[in-house]
Order: C-alpha cells, then structure tokens, then sequence
C-alpha cells in the first residue's frame, strides 16, 4: 500500500503558466515533506521540502502548500520554464531513516 | 560540489550471477541508501547504513545484500540475480539526522541494471 501517492503521471503546461503537482500521502505520522526533481539519465535532486508545523514554503519560484487535514501537499511552479520539464517525486519522512517516495509526476512545460 | 558516483550506468548480466554495484561519496555523509525505482512505483528503499559497517533492512531487501566496509562507499549485492531484479537503482548519502529533520539526500545517477 503506497504510503504516498501522486495521482497525476504527467503534466503539460505552457511556458509561463503555473504548473501545480500534487501529492497525498496516508501517514499521519509523517512530519517532513520534500519534493526532489529528475532528469533523464541523472539521481534524483533535492528541491524544496516542508515542515508538518508549517503550512507553506517558498523558494524563488517554487512554493510547496501542506494541508494536514486533507494529508495533502502540492508544489507550485510560477512561472514555469522549459528547463522545469523532469519527473517530480515527492517524498515523506516520519524523522528517521525511512524516507517514502511517490510515483513521480512527468512536467512537460512547452515553450 | 557535492558527488555520488555509482561504479556503471548501464549493466546487463545473466540470471543467477552474482552482481555487485558500487557507489562512493566524497562529501563524508554518515548515512547512505540503496534504492531501487521502477515505473509507477517511485523509488523504494532496498537498505541503508548508518555508520560503517552497520547496515539496516529497507522495505524491499529480499534478494539483496549490502556492504559498508568504508565510510565513503555502500556496495549492493545481488546474490543470485533474477528477472524480476531488473530496475534503475540509485545510491544516495546524507548527513546525519539532526534535531527537526534535514533529511535531504544526495543521489547518485543509477545504475540500470537488465537481468536476462
């Protein structure tokens, strides 16, 4: 049973557009969030990640929202831009080793 | 600059060998992970190790082992590859957890490894 789901394999955006990926996760128990970003043919990179206490986190263009009621999180690209086109994880952490990641979510942004 | 380095990027070998992948860090990270990431289900954790020469099961360890003989590098071990052992894996280290969690890790760029 996957602990933390991204529903959307892929997404297209336009270029300048806002590009929103989400992400659900059942563990209640979870008090990290992160997003990391892929390339073909490289290791996943850290992104931009959250507390449970907060709500949101910003970081120049990208911004990651957590509703802990719903147990949903979702990041927020504004504006988007070509070179954003990778696959998007997002992953959760109860404070230990273990950190469970989603599917990954395919953005295409079009120029 | 911070580098994981995973000894091939590509790797094909015969059901039943023995494969071992290796990965080295340079940045002197405590914890190091062994995962693999498979279409539609994410990266899943195979094992880590915490310190030299201690290692811990992740959620998929069957079929796999790991080595940790020095701090800068984790080895996996797949005793006797099959089929089903065909994936991307990916090494990553991170420093330790501290206080609040600052779990970010640093990836390695996998090795995709097809068992025939």
């Amino acid at each position: 049973d996957q602990q933390v789901k991204q529903n959307s394999p892929s997404l297209s955006v336009q270029e300048g557009r806002i590009s929103i990926l989400n992400c659900d996760y059942t563990n209640s128990m979870f008090d990290y969030f992160l997003w990391y970003k892929k390339y073909p043919a490289e290791g996943p990179t850290f992104l931009i990640s959250i507390s449970s206490i907060k709500d949101k986190n910003e970081d120049g263009r990208f911004t990651v929202f957590l509703n802990k009621s719903a147990k949903h999180l979702s990041l927020h690209i504004v504006p988007s831009q070509p070179g954003d086109s990778a696959v998007y994880f997002c992953a959760a952490n109860t404070g230990g080793f273990k950190t469970i990641f989603g599917a990954g979510t395919r953005l295409f942004v079009k120029a | 600059d911070v580098k994981v380095t995973q000894s091939s990027r590509y790797l094909v070998k015969r059901t039943g060998e023995k494969v071992f992948l290796e990965c080295v860090q340079d940045m002197d990270h405590e914890n190091m992970f062994w995962y693999r990431q498979d279409p539609g289900l994410g990266l899943r954790l195979i094992y880590f190790s915490y310190d030299v020469k201690m290692k811990e099961k992740g959620d998929i360890p069957e079929g796999y082992s790991v080595s940790r003989e020095k701090k800068e590098r984790f080895s996996l071990i797949l005793e006797s590859a099959s089929t089903n052992q065909t994936s991307m894996y990916l090494c990553a280290s991170s420093p330790p957890l501290a206080g609040g969690n600052t779990d970010t890790q640093y990836f390695g760029p996998g090795t995709r490894l097809t068992v025939l």
